[in-house]
């Protein structure tokens, strides 16, 4: 079956434009969240919806940072004015419920952005 | 502050033989913990888990050992195996609301060798 979809794979883009990363999450899985993992690090938990609505996103590091899920289903990470630090893999997972107990995070392949 | 410490970056093991891959957490407050593989250009995926009221959990070759007390996981991998060769991550939940947020250590990268 077909698992969490990430578009771009990869993106490369100048300091100070705008970009958009997309995810497509397993069909019927109603949490998405979103991570990023930098250069020699673990994922970082950036933000997580339920459904429509973002449940908490107080991983977004600051307000150029902001994500959507206008159905439900499909999300868009938006990030303005990029920044050198920026560049990292965003990684995108989906789960059935939003209990780490009984359903674990479906990851996608990642974006790897890099601000040049 | 790192709360999930994974403080060997990489390990080399023989084909055949047991891999133990430890982690350390240091915030009392967690209570579901899991492994993650990673291979390279793919997401992580979920190898297995363990809840804070176990101490063990074993799926097939894969096992986890958590010692609360310690604050310490271990992952056994029995026997190694040359496709196990990849990062595996260690990561940690919060008990109560907030349990949809993994925090994860850094990774530790195994290599099995032939």
């Amino acid at each position: 079956g077909a698992g969490v979809s990430q578009t771009p794979s990869n993106k490369v883009t100048e300091k100070g434009k705008y970009v958009e990363l997309r995810c497509d999450p397993i069909s019927g899985h109603t949490a998405l969240y979103w991570y990023r993992q930098s250069l020699g690090q673990g994922p970082e938990f950036l933000i997580y919806f339920q459904g429509t609505g973002a449940a908490d996103d107080s991983g977004l590091p600051n307000d150029r940072f902001f994500a959507v899920r206008p159905e439900g289903s499909v999300s868009t990470l938006k990030i303005q004015r990029t920044e050198r630090g920026d560049s990292a893999v965003y990684l995108c997972a989906s789960s059935l419920t939003s209990s780490s107990y009984n359903s674990p995070l479906h990851f996608g392949n990642g974006t790897r952005l890099t601000v040049t | 502050d790192q709360q999930v410490k994974q403080n060997s970056p990489s390990l080399s093991v023989q084909e055949g033989r047991i891999s133990i891959l430890n982690c350390d957490y240091t915030n009392s407050m967690f209570d579901y913990f899991l492994w993650y593989k990673k291979y390279p250009a793919e997401g992580p995926t979920f190898l297995i888990s363990i809840s804070s009221i176990k101490d063990k959990n074993e799926d097939g070759r894969f096992t986890v050992f958590l010692n609360k007390s310690a604050k310490h996981l271990s992952l056994h991998i029995v026997p190694s195996q040359p496709g196990d060769s990849a990062v595996y991550f260690c990561a940690a939940a919060l008990s109560g609301g907030s349990n949809y947020k993994l925090t994860f250590g850094k990774g530790t990268l195994l290599t099995v060798n032939p």
